[in-house]
């Protein structure tokens, strides 16, 4: 089945720096590569999807870019504020709308 | 238009006891799923659905059974307890097909004692 692997598990930037999120994926036939974002004791929300005809996608601060021939894809988020502050977990399609999701990575925005 | 909606949002059990865990979705979305949250090791899938009458194993299937009967509700029943099962459980649904957008319910946290 798919594996998908996530670095860094912690991440600490000022605020205003950027930061960056990556994951790679192990089956060649996923095509949907989602974002979500946790925050302490709420549900996964979705932030931002990128599917496998598509190389980079944007929205505002947050953008994530996918390199298919060496199954990674990235998270970058510009401008960090402290309400960026979150568990983020990166994730794969598999069979039937499954998703593999990565282990996560806990940002920390000081001000 | 709830969404996703699990019950309870917490339950404290004793080992050996038996329990169901409630998800619905009014969104006529064809699959629901169910996953459960450890510290550190993300979200893993238990148990899904494609459709009613339709359910298959995830990657940590044992001693949790589904079924689904209707479109909109999707129970998760522990047959005997046991401490390993202590989590965080989400049920999630999407559209299914090429609509994998999946949206969460707002989680179980379950104990076993």
């Amino acid at each position: 089945g798919e594996n998908v692997e996530q670095h860094p598990s912690t991440l600490s930037v000022q605020e205003g720096d950027s930061a960056v999120i990556k994951c790679t994926y192990s089956d060649s036939a996923s095509n949907y590569f989602p974002w979500y974002k946790q925050e302490l004791g709420k549900r996964p929300q979705l932030i931002i999807d990128i599917r496998s005809n598509v190389g980079e996608k944007k929205d505002q601060r947050i953008a994530v870019t996918l390199n298919k021939t060496a199954k990674h894809f990235s998270l970058h988020i510009t401008e960090t504020q402290p309400e960026d502050s979150a568990v983020y977990f990166c994730a794969a399609s598999g069979t039937y709308s499954t998703l593999t999701f990565g282990k996560g990575t806990m940002l920390l925005v000081s001000p | 238009n709830a969404g996703v909606t699990q019950t309870p949002k917490f339950q404290v059990l004793k080992t050996g006891q038996s329990m169901t865990l409630q998800c619905a979705q009014d969104m006529n979305h064809e699959y629901m799923s169910w996953y459960r949250q450890d510290p550190g090791m993300g979200l893993r899938l238990i148990h899904y659905s494609v459709g009613a009458g339709i359910t298959d194993q995830g990657e940590v299937p044992n001693g949790y059974n589904v079924s689904r009967s209707t479109t909109e509700d999707f129970p998760l029943r522990l047959l005997s307890a046991a401490p390993s099962q202590t989590s965080v459980y989400f049920c999630a649904s999407s559209y299914g097909g090429s609509n994998e957008k999946l949206f969460f319910g707002s989680g179980t946290q379950l104990s076993v004692l």
